[in-house]
Parts: structure tokens; sequence; C-alpha cells
């Protein structure tokens, strides 16, 4: 058990709908990522952010949104869904905004499927 | 730009040594990963260089790294049946704010 949480474990909605992907980081990590892994793109970073603000975007489509509340979890949002949003998304953390620290821990993955 | 290789299948027998191998690009990387994916589940953290070591041994587990060529190894000693996994290699560009850019996985079999 690495200690990030993550919820709910799986989704499935229709196209066209709107998701929230929850994310609860390790106690005392102040940073946030999360990364999109499915098979045809493999692990793709999608955005972090770091005690409330983001810190980097990475391949993040602009139907996807995330922020980072003052208790540090983190909401990732997916909307107007198409068939190849369905993907495994996991939340990761780190202690440090990343420039310092070496350790990233990985949540179990919440596995969503759009119909 | 950033890329991580790896190639995709290794099959060994139990209580051999695995090696699985890892290629990358960016020079300025500080830190390079090795993660294992079980079947349905996350990412484990297995261990981790920073970039001006060139070996870290744990345990069963110990990390080559040749800078110069830009390629990471991890060999898996008297490696068992629930050592079958895909693995991934990992590295945090240096110009990262701590994200990291990951290789297609190496899909680990170990045969009994």
């Amino acid at each position: 058990d690495s200690g990030v949480t993550q919820t709910p474990k799986h989704l499935i909605t229709a196209t066209g709908q709107r998701v929230t992907l929850r994310c609860s980081p390790r106690s005392g990590d102040l940073s946030v990522y999360w990364y999109q892994q499915s098979l045809d793109q493999g692990l793709q970073f999608l955005i972090q952010y770091y005690n409330g603000e983001e810190r980097a975007k990475g391949n993040i489509l602009e139907r996807f949104s995330a922020q980072q509340f003052p208790d540090l979890h983190s909401e990732l949002n997916l909307s107007s869904l198409e068939l190849g949003d369905s993907a495994l998304y996991f939340c990761a953390s780190s202690v440090a905004s990343g420039r310092e620290g070496g350790e990233q821990f990985f949540g179990p993955g919440t596995r969503l499927t759009v119909l | 730009g950033e890329d991580v290789e790896q190639s995709l299948f290794l099959s060994v027998r139990e209580g051999d040594s695995s090696v699985i191998n890892c290629t990358y690009t960016d020079s300025s990387s500080t830190y390079l990963y090795w993660y294992k994916q079980e079947p349905g589940a996350g990412l484990q953290l297995l261990t981790y260089i920073f970039s001006n070591m060139d070996m870290k041994q744990d345990q069963r587990l110990t990390v080559l790294l040749n800078k110069k060529d830009k390629h990471l190894s991890l060999r898996i000693a008297d490696t068992q049946t629930g050592d079958s996994a895909i693995y991934f290699c990992a590295e945090r560009p240096g110009g990262s704010q701590g994200n990291l850019i990951f290789g297609k996985g190496t899909k680990l079999s170990v045969k009994p």
C-alpha cells in the first residue's frame, strides 16, 4: 500500500458525460500528479499540483481539468467524454515540488470505461 | 524530445537472473526509476537512482546506470514466479517539476 488513495476504483459512463476522479496523497506529501495509462499511448503525464497551485501541464486535453484543495486532496474532472478517454487514471504524490524529492508514489488507479 | 525505450517482453526461468534494459534520451535527467505493475494493480515503486550514481543495490535488485550511453538496467537476482509483472523504466527530465516520462514497459514472464 503506497498510502495514496483514489476513488472510485471503477467508473462506467456514456459518451458526452462528465466525471470526477478523486485522489488523496500520502500524509505529508504536497505534490499531486495525474497520469493516464492507455494501451496505445502508454503512461502519459497530465498535470501536477503543488500545495494547491498548478505546477506543470503535460498532455492534458482542454476537456480535462484538475484542482488541489486546501486539505491537499485533488480532483480530476473529465468532461464531454469520448470513447478514446477510456483508460486507467493514476494519481501520484511526492513530498516536494519535484525538483528536490526523489520518490513518487502511485495510487491504485481509477479505471474509466466510456461506452 | 524526451523518450524512454524498453524491450516489450522478457522470459526467464525461476531461479535465474533477469535483466531489464532501458534507454533514455534526456542527458539532464536527474532521477531514473523502476516501477512494477502487476495485473489489475497500480504502479509500485521498486527503486530509483540519482544521476550521479553508477549503481544501486537493494536486496535482490541491482540498478546500473551508464550515463554516457543513457542506459539503465534492472537486474533481479533469483527471479521468482511472483516477479512476473510489467516493469516500467521512467526518467525525470532535468527541466521538469517532477513529472516522469515512462517507457512502454517490459513484460517479465517467469517460468517454473
